[in-house]
């Protein structure tokens, strides 16, 4: 069995500022995820990463950046938070088919 | 475009009664379906998952019934209990995509005990 890690739980931020949450994972799985949730639209994807320093562009990504330095994290930057912004960030790996999510970064931005 | 729709997007049935979610899909080279089920708070959680090779997957109460011509699917949940309240997702993924899951927007199922 392994585990996901998402820091922070709950993050409040500013408008305009930049903002990173962190996601680890101990399943050694070659493939992580970013999802963002918002309520009614589903999980919608914003960055994924195949490898370590690889990324990939999903759905979503405008807006954000992410980082893959080693296999077992992936990182994700909102550059510019925007104003009176709700959303979940989920974190997932992945062998084969089946992804594993960890419990989510609640995003409040003031 | 959204590549999987569930329907209805609430469903409330009482304790014992069958619950049944409905998922549609455009792309044919979608072959794996997996259902997630997500609790207030959580991140979702894989719950039962079918190849487009076969029409039928069970697990105990959870069956999902797989229509390849008609591009549809549904999750059957029998003897449902108030445990099984949560949001469920319909997803699905293709060799194509690698392992790349298009989503549905989730069905929000209340079982009132």
């Amino acid at each position: 069995g392994g585990i996901i890690t998402q820091t922070p739980k709950f993050l409040i931020g500013q408008e305009g500022q930049k903002l990173t949450l962190k996601c680890q994972q101990n399943f050694n799985h070659d493939t992580m995820y970013w999802y963002r949730q918002d309520s009614g639209k589903g999980l919608r994807l914003i960055y994924y990463s195949i490898t370590e320093n690889d990324l990939q562009k999903g759905d979503l990504s405008e807006g954000y950046d992410a980082s893959r330095e080693k296999k077992s994290s992936f990182s994700l930057t909102v550059t510019s938070a925007q104003k009176n912004e709700m959303a979940v960030f989920l974190c997932a790996s992945s062998i084969h088919f089946e992804q594993y999510f960890g419990p989510g970064t609640r995003l409040t931005v003031l | 475009q959204q590549q999987v729709r569930q329907s209805p997007q609430s469903l409330t049935v009482w304790e014992g009664e069958t619950a049944i979610l409905n998922c549609s899909y455009e792309n044919s080279a979608f072959d794996y379906f997996p259902w997630y089920q997500q609790f207030p708070g959580e991140g979702p959680a894989l719950l039962i998952a079918i190849r487009s090779v076969s029409d039928k997957k069970e697990d105990g109460r959870f069956t999902i019934f797989f229509n390849k011509r008609e591009k549809k699917l549904s999750l059957h949940i029998t003897d449902s209990q108030p445990g099984d309240s949560a949001t469920y997702f319909c997803a699905a993924s293709s060799q194509g995509t690698g392992s790349k899951l298009s989503f549905g927007k989730g069905a929000k199922l209340t079982v009132s005990p």
